[in-house]
């Protein structure tokens, strides 16, 4: 049982082109987080996001926690090939101490 | 200011022996823990450590796998009598507090064990 659903996991789309990532549990989370890993290395933490409704932006990138704070989102403008990558979100549960991740979203970016 | 040093960065074992995989956090980061990837998917809980205390161990099967973090040296995930079923690439990552929250986890470049 994946207790964090994204979608889709596989995208490939051209460049310039805009995406949305999608993550999605039935439980409510603390906090949650979104990492990227290149082939061969860790994941690197590209934000967190702790309140219901929240918005962050980094560059091209747009992140929102849902309001009830079991989901959340990633947008993408104007998609880079740098842009290519596995995308993990991450929640951490109220009490608990450890992430859960989700499956990854695998994103390629056609130049 | 090095990052989460994680060796060896490749492993090799034959089925049946044993395989030791090395952690050590970030300069200040008092909590460690491990992940298991296969590939195409995401990251797959292990174990939560601080120095010398085990704190969630309910991602590690309760065979064959033993984690350690002594208080000086690294971290240590221990797999004895490996199967092929434990090929993956294993990833050690820490964090300052243990709230991470706020603080996320800087993670290493991982072991990638191969069982043959």
């Amino acid at each position: 049982t994946q207790l964090l659903e994204q979608s889709p996991q596989f995208l490939s789309i051209q460049e310039g082109e805009n995406l949305t990532v999608y993550c999605n549990s039935s439980s409510v989370f603390s906090s949650l987080q979104w990492y990227r890993q290149e082939p061969g290395e860790g994941p690197v933490l590209l934000v967190t996001v702790v309140t219901g409704g929240e918005v962050k932006k980094l560059k091209r990138l747009t992140f929102q926690f849902g309001d009830a704070r079991k989901d959340s989102s990633l947008h993408i403008t104007a998609a880079q090939p740098g842009d290519t990558g596995l995308y993990l979100c991450a929640g951490r549960i109220q009490g608990a101490q450890k992430l859960v991740f989700g499956q990854g979203t695998r994103l390629t970016i056609n130049p | 200011n090095a990052g989460v040093m994680q060796n060896p960065r490749h492993l090799v074992r034959r089925r049946g022996q044993e395989a030791r995989l090395r952690c050590s956090p970030m300069k200040g980061h008092s909590h460690v823990y491990w992940y298991r990837q296969l590939p195409e998917e995401g990251l797959k809980f292990m174990v939560y450590l601080q120095k010398e205390n085990i704190i969630d161990e309910s991602g590690m099967p309760k065979e064959r796998f033993s984690a350690e973090f002594p208080k000086e040296g690294p971290s240590i995930l221990r797999i004895q009598q490996v199967v092929r079923g434990d090929s993956a690439a294993y990833f050690c990552a820490s964090s300052p507090l243990s709230n991470v929250a706020n603080y996320g986890y800087t993670f290493g470049s991982g072991t990638r064990l191969t069982v043959v």
